[in-house]
């Protein structure tokens, strides 16, 4: 079946400006994550959601940086007033279930590649 | 001090050599993660495991969590094997905490 989905797969953008980033998990997946991974960095968490409660934001690096996922499924996260350090992969991962104590497969999206100038 | 540490950094090996890449966390864990990230960016889960050990093919992974340790062995590495791979933990909220990953290059 098909796979978690993101898009676009490559974003240049200006300093300044909001972008959108895009993510459609596995159907069927009750869990959605956003990680990132900058230039010579490991992954790090930003977001996750686990079905229609509220999301985990203790990732988020700054207020300029909000996700929403609609009806449980596409989630979008958006990145106001870029900065050149904002520069990195964004990747997505969705797993059937998630939660305190829970270990599921997370499967990854292929990520998209944003470079701010 | 980083939660989960991975060792070593960088490896490089020739083809057919038995290769092992080690992790240990200082977090309490629901399962530990083995990921392979290949140039061009795309993330494999290769294992989840909360005890013991599992094999999939050429690799092998355990996890001693009385000692919060891990290792991914490659038996019979092959050049295909070249890439990052990455140990991560299961977090509070089942959000994945990373390791910085292992670079392993297999040279024919």
């Amino acid at each position: 079946g098909a796979g978690v989905s993101q898009s676009p797969s490559n974003k240049v953008t200006e300093k300044g400006k909001d972008v959108e980033l895009r993510c459609d998990p596995i159907s069927g997946h009750t869990a959605l994550y956003w990680y990132r991974q900058s230039l010579g960095q490991g992954l790090e968490f930003l977001i996750y959601f686990q079905g229609n409660s509220a999301p985990d934001k203790s990732g988020l690096p700054s207020d300029r940086f909000s996700a929403e996922r609609t009806g449980g499924s596409v989630s979008t996260l958006t990145i106001q007033r870029t900065q050149q350090e904002d520069s990195a992969v964004y990747l997505c991962a969705s797993s059937l279930v998630a939660g305190a104590g829970v270990a599921e497969t997370q499967y990854f999206g292929p990520g998209t590649r944003l470079l701010v100038l | 001090k980083n939660e989960v540490e991975q060792s070593p950094q960088n490896l490089t090996a020739q083809e057919g050599e038995f290769i092992t890449i080690n992790c240990s966390y200082s977090v309490g864990i629901s399962a530990l993660h083995w990921l392979q990230q290949h140039p061009g960016g795309g993330i494999v889960s290769l294992f989840m495991l909360s005890s013991g050990k599992k094999k999939h093919g050429r690799l092998i992974a355990t996890i001693n969590i009385q000692e919060k340790h891990s290792s991914l062995h490659i038996t019979a590495s092959h050049p295909r094997d070249s890439a990052v791979y990455i140990c991560a933990v299961g977090g509070s909220q089942g959000n994945l905490i990373f390791g910085k990953g292992t670079k392993l290059s297999v040279k024919p």
